[in-house]
């Protein structure tokens, strides 16, 4: 069955870019009716969309994110990544990956989520 | 930005009681709504899509409601897996509520 994997370091500087990738396995990325998300946990607190990309390439962010966050997509390796900019304590959290369903319009399948911590 | 607004943020319950937690959009999404169960540590599981629509593999006991502003998701009888954390998720836009965290009495 489908999973996905995040990786990516789990300490990050502030001010600089957090950098994550999802690998899927046990289907393709490039199926139609899919898109690919990440959504993010802060310690304690409640889930966090940051932005979704379809297999196409079409991206869509959180406005509260946009001007930081970039969501690419490698289908020769199965993968998709996140990029966050300008990171600060506040991004530190769980970071989820996911698929999404055109037909359910809802996440799906879920990695186990990563944690990264923005720190000196 | 839509916003979600979940009720209560926490609520008690015992095993085999019926228990309803709501979610308010900040403007009308349709159907386009969506319940999620974590558990501590663990990634969200999606529970009800399209508002009524329920998961493949999640028990009957668990429903959805609603459409327009008002959604509801209801468990018929509480089973001790069922304590844990739910959230709404909005796919108008894609937002989530804050959570209701369902703990023993």
């Amino acid at each position: 069955q489908l999973e996905l994997q995040e990786s990516g370091p789990g300490l990050v500087k502030p001010s600089e870019t957090l950098s994550l990738t999802c690998t899927v396995s046990g289907g393709s990325i490039s199926s139609s009716g899919y898109y690919w998300g990440w959504i993010r946990q802060p310690p304690g607190k409640g889930l966090e969309w940051i932005g979704s990309i379809y297999h196409s390439g079409s991206t869509y962010y959180n406005p509260s994110l946009k001007s930081r966050v970039t969501i690419s997509v490698d289908t020769s390796n199965n993968q998709f990544s996140l990029n966050l900019s300008s990171v600060t304590a506040a991004d530190t959290a769980v970071y989820y990956c996911a698929r999404g369903g055109d037909r359910l319009r809802a996440f799906d399948i879920w990695g186990q989520g990563t944690i990264v911590t923005v720190s000196s | 930005d839509i916003q979600m607004t979940q009720s209560p943020s926490s609520l008690s319950a015992s095993v085999g009681d019926r228990v309803t937690i709501t979610c308010r959009a900040s403007q009308s999404i349709s159907f386009y709504l969506n319940w999620y169960q974590q558990k501590p540590g663990k990634a969200p599981k999606l529970l009800i899509y399209s508002a009524s629509s329920l998961q493949s593999g999640v028990p009957s006991r668990f429903s959805g409601s609603g459409s327009g502003t008002d959604f509801t998701l209801t468990i018929s009888r509480l089973q001790p897996e069922d304590f844990a954390t739910y959230y709404c998720q909005q796919s108008y836009s894609i937002s989530f509520g804050q959570g209701t965290k369902l703990e023993v009495k």
